[in-house]
């Protein structure tokens, strides 16, 4: 079993449509998480970090982070073109001695067409 | 301000050779991470700076892989003798604190050994 895994995807969605990306973590005491957006042949840029159960939201994003069942989420409003991406969650695992030593699922690749 | 810069952006090495890749952190970052990238799929730690003190070393491949810090600011990461395996984006990532705090990419070096 994968540490964090998320569905490779692709996930087509019309324009202006929400984006829903999913991931589910197999370490219970995990600590904090993050969505990262990485554009083809570009590094990861942050998007999103979420520390608690519950919605965090930021503009068109929503991140939902639900910890009893091990899976954490982001919402992508009024989809653009321009989302077109591979999303990354990540999470610092409870072994990471204090620091945030990330671990990254392989990304779910996001196609929205006009 | 300015970001995360890492240099060169691309390196072709013959099977043998030797390669050093450079980071330059956010300005005052004291946590520095290094990850290596292979296509298609997330990025996986290799080695965590805190100032210059190299706190975790767990996810260098080999002993072939070097890397360090040694005024708390500019990083090096190693490569002696590379092998094709080697082949890989490797990012650098900053962050502005210890604990579990936001990191950000550097651009990446695509590494291709030939």
């Amino acid at each position: 079993q994968k540490e964090v895994e998320q569905n490779s995807g692709p996930l087509s969605v019309p324009e202006g449509a929400i984006a829903s990306l999913n991931c589910t973590y197999s370490d219970r005491g995990s600590q904090s998480f993050f969505w990262y957006r990485q554009y083809s042949g570009k590094s990861p840029e942050l998007i999103m970090s979420i520390y608690s159960n519950g919605d965090k939201e930021d503009g068109r994003f929503t991140a939902q982070l639900n910890k009893a069942s091990q899976y954490v989420s982001l919402l992508i409003r009024d989809s653009q073109p321009s989302d077109s991406a591979t999303y990354l969650c990540a999470v610092t695992p409870s072994f990471s001695g204090g620091y945030n030593k990330l671990i990254f699922g392989a990304g779910t690749r996001l196609a929205v067409h006009p | 301000g300015a970001g995360v810069s890492q240099s060169p952006r691309y390196k072709v090495a013959k099977r043998g050779q030797d390669v050093a890749l450079r980071c330059d952190p956010i300005s005052g970052h004291v946590s520095l991470f290094w990850y290596q990238q292979a296509l298609g799929q997330g990025p996986e730690f290799l080695t965590y700076f805190q100032n210059e003190a190299q706190l975790d070393k767990s996810g260098l491949p080999s002993d072939r892989f070097f890397a360090e810090r040694p005024e708390g600011s500019v990083s090096t990461l190693k490569i002696q003798r590379t092998q094709q395996e080697d082949s890989a984006v490797y990012l650098c990532a900053s962050s502005a604190n210890t604990g579990f705090s936001e990191q950000y990419f550097g651009p990446g070096t695509r590494l291709t050994v030939t």
